[in-house]
């Protein structure tokens, strides 16, 4: 089992719509969470981070943790054709010295 | 704006040629980390500096080696390229690894996208 399994899409949308990326975990000691979006060819960019349980919105984005059932996701409000892009949950545990598990990403495309 | 850096931004390279990535950072972040991401693939982590500790993964290659001469800058290190190691090359930043507890935000910088012939 991936340490992180995201769903690699493509996820298409019509404009204006709610997308929903959905990322699962293995590590129950996985404390820190973040969601990055890569378009193609550029580097990770930072969407936003999650740490406890519950709804975080920052937005259009709200970021959705469970840690009992060890799955985050992303939610994009009216999603624009420049939404799309490939999105990376990435995931970390406690005292592994900042190291960040990612996921394969997930393929989002916003159709206008 | 403060940043982080990275050249250049496209390296070609023949087979068995050294090659070394740079990074430099204007953000004063005490950790350096260097990820390779493969084409389709997930970032992946290399090794990183916690100020000068050089910290390496497990199953980073001794192909790969890394120098941070000081705070701003930070070197990738390829001693003898295989086609194997085509790939971007992200270098991120964080001002500490942890800060109360939880992971701290890690930034990226453009990346090197290295070709291999």
């Amino acid at each position: 089992q991936k340490e992180v399994e995201q769903n690699s899409g493509p996820l298409s949308v019509p404009e204006g719509a709610i997308a929903s990326l959905n990322c699962t975990y293995s590590d129950r000691g996985s404390q820190s969470f973040f969601w990055y979006r890569q378009y193609s060819g550029k580097s990770p960019e930072l969407i936003m981070s999650i740490y406890s349980n519950g709804d975080k919105e920052d937005g259009r984005f709200t970021a959705q943790l469970n840690k009992a059932s060890q799955y985050v996701s992303l939610l994009i409000r009216d999603s624009q054709p420049s939404d799309s892009a490939t999105y990376l949950c990435a995931v970390a545990v406690y005292n592994q010295g900042g190291k960040l598990i990612f996921g394969q990403g997930t393929e989002l495309s916003v159709k206008p | 704006d403060a940043m982080v850096i990275q050249n250049p931004r496209y390296q070609v390279t023949q087979f068995g040629k050294p090659v070394t990535l740079s990074c430099s950072q204007t953000l004063n972040h005490n950790v350096m980390y260097w990820y390779q991401q493969k084409s389709s693939q997930a970032p992946k982590l290399l090794f990183h500096y916690y100020d000068k500790d050089f910290n390496n993964e497990a199953d980073t290659p001794d192909n790969f080696q890394s120098r941070r001469p000081n705070t701003s800058f930070c070197f990738l290190d390829i001693r003898s390229p295989g086609l194997g190691d085509a790939a971007m090359y992200l270098c991120a930043t964080s001002r500490d690894r942890a800060i109360r507890g939880y992971t701290d935000t890690q930034y990226f910088g453009p990346g090197t996208r290295l070709t291999v012939l």
